[in-house]
């Protein structure tokens, strides 16, 4: 059975300082890592995908990088509007859905 | 753009009501999933489906039920509302070779 384990739960930052969070998972055969936003009463955003370990994506303030073992999200001068609920979510082998983390809750103070 | 629509947004039933919660996808998606999320949890995958007549169970089914006979809709069905069942549903589509999913909007629904 997949399963995803995110940490910190919340995360309060000051404008401009930078962070990571974690993303741990186990997995038979890991077809690909996501990364999803999420806005209060909104639907999750898509943000990444990752498919092997060694690999990054970047996108504005945002890397995720991918080991064999954990994710990471890092968040490099954020800004107030980066605050968001930050899910991650793995597939595996032939399977056609994703199993999703509790997510971590970013608030990033002006 | 509409992407994937869910109706309604709000919904107040009582116990033992049944209803069902609405989605549809304009993208020619094959994939289309239900997920609910409860406060400080992660997403549950209650069904899933790869293809109009097609449907499979997730993690939660117990209490609901779905059916695909178009690749547009996929409507999740809740007979006998419990209070178990108060929560925000998602429903989210995809074409299946990214496995980037598309979000709904979402549908509150409180059981009392």
């Amino acid at each position: 059975e997949d399963q995803v384990t995110q940490s910190p739960e919340a995360l309060r930052l000051q404008e401009g300082e930078s962070s990571s969070l974690n993303c741990s998972y186990t997995v038979s055969g890991l077809r690909g890592l996501f990364w999803y936003r999420q806005d209060p009463g909104k639907g999750p955003e898509f943000l990444f995908t990752l498919y092997s370990a060694g690999e990054e994506k970047e996108k504005e303030r945002l890397k995720a990088t991918l080991t064999k073992k954990e994710s990471f999200l890092h968040i490099t001068a954020p800004k107030p509007e980066d605050s968001a609920t930050y899910l991650c979510a793995v597939q595996s082998g032939s399977a056609r859905q994703l199993t999703f983390g509790s997510g971590t809750q970013l608030t990033v103070l002006p | 753009n509409a992407g994937v629509t869910q109706t309604p947004k709000f919904r107040i039933l009582k116990i033992g009501q049944s209803m069902t919660l609405q989605c549809a996808q304009d993208m020619n998606h094959n994939y289309m999933y239900w997920y609910r999320q409860d406060p400080g949890m992660g997403l549950k995958l209650i069904y899933y489906s790869v293809g109009a007549g097609i449907t499979d169970k997730g993690e939660v089914p117990n209490g609901y039920n779905v059916s695909r006979s178009t690749t547009e809709d996929f409507p999740l069905r809740l007979e006998l509302a419990a209070p178990s069942q108060t929560s925000v549903y998602f429903c989210a589509s995809t074409s299946g070779r990214t496995g980037e999913l598309f979000f709904g909007e979402g549908s509150r629904l409180t059981v009392l």
